[in-house]
């Protein structure tokens, strides 16, 4: 069983400020999603990391995949209430298609 | 597009009942996935049907679950009997490429 870890479970910050979100395992992924999912609806993806050591950025949130490809990290700069959920890392192991998915972190952006 | 259609939006029983859930994955996607998300154990696959075919039903829980696809554009997943440790949201998602899933709504379970 590939377990993935996020740190911290969650995170209560004020618009403005920068935050990192962490996802850890001791198994190596071919490739590694982050989901944001609000309350009510389903997850929404926002990348998918397939190089290690690879950086995406979207908009105010760097993604970093890390280069043995245990890990990611993901960083928000300047929070705004609108950034407010859950965000889930999942991982893909090599020959298989379905996803592993950690338990997430739960960010609150207030005004 | 409509993305995925998941009904109903919440389900309320009593133990024992039979409970089903209804998907209509985004048409033109050829995988499906079923997955139940709650507090303690977070979002858990329960089974993965690709071109209509079961491939992954390591995680469905128990007998008393059983999911179907009788064609590309509808999926069920039945709970009989259902029992409260059932309650959780479950979700249907659906997938055309090699990566990305499109979730669906959920489903929000209360069994009684």
């Amino acid at each position: 069983t590939q377990l993935l870890e996020q740190s911290p479970q969650f995170l209560s910050i004020q618009e403005g400020e920068n935050l990192t979100v962490y996802c850890n395992s001791s198994s190596v992924f071919s490739s590694l999603q982050w989901y944001r999912q609000e309350p009510g609806e389903g997850p929404v993806l926002l990348v998918t990391v397939v190089t290690g050591g690879e950086v995406k950025k979207l908009k105010r949130l760097t993604f970093q995949f890390g280069d043995a490809r245990k890990d990611s990290s993901l960083h928000i700069t300047a929070a705004q209430p609108g950034d407010t959920g859950l965000y889930l890392c999942a991982g893909s192991v090599e020959g298989y298609s379905t996803l592993t998915f950690g338990k997430g972190t739960m960010l609150l952006v207030s005004p | 597009d409509a993305g995925v259609i998941q009904s109903p939006r919440h389900e309320v029983t009593e133990m024992g009942q039979e409970v089903t859930l209804r998907c209509k994955p985004i048409s033109g996607h050829n995988s499906l996935f079923w997955y139940r998300q709650t507090m303690m154990r977070g979002l858990e696959l329960l089974i993965y049907f690709n071109n209509n075919v079961p491939i992954d039903d390591s995680g469905m829980p128990e007998d008393r679950f059983s999911a179907k696809m009788p064609n590309a554009s509808f999926s069920t997943l039945k709970i009989q009997p259902s029992e409260p440790r059932d309650s959780a949201v479950y979700f249907c998602a659906s997938r055309s490429g090699q990566f990305e899933q499109y979730f669906g709504p959920g489903t929000r379970l209360t069994v009684t």
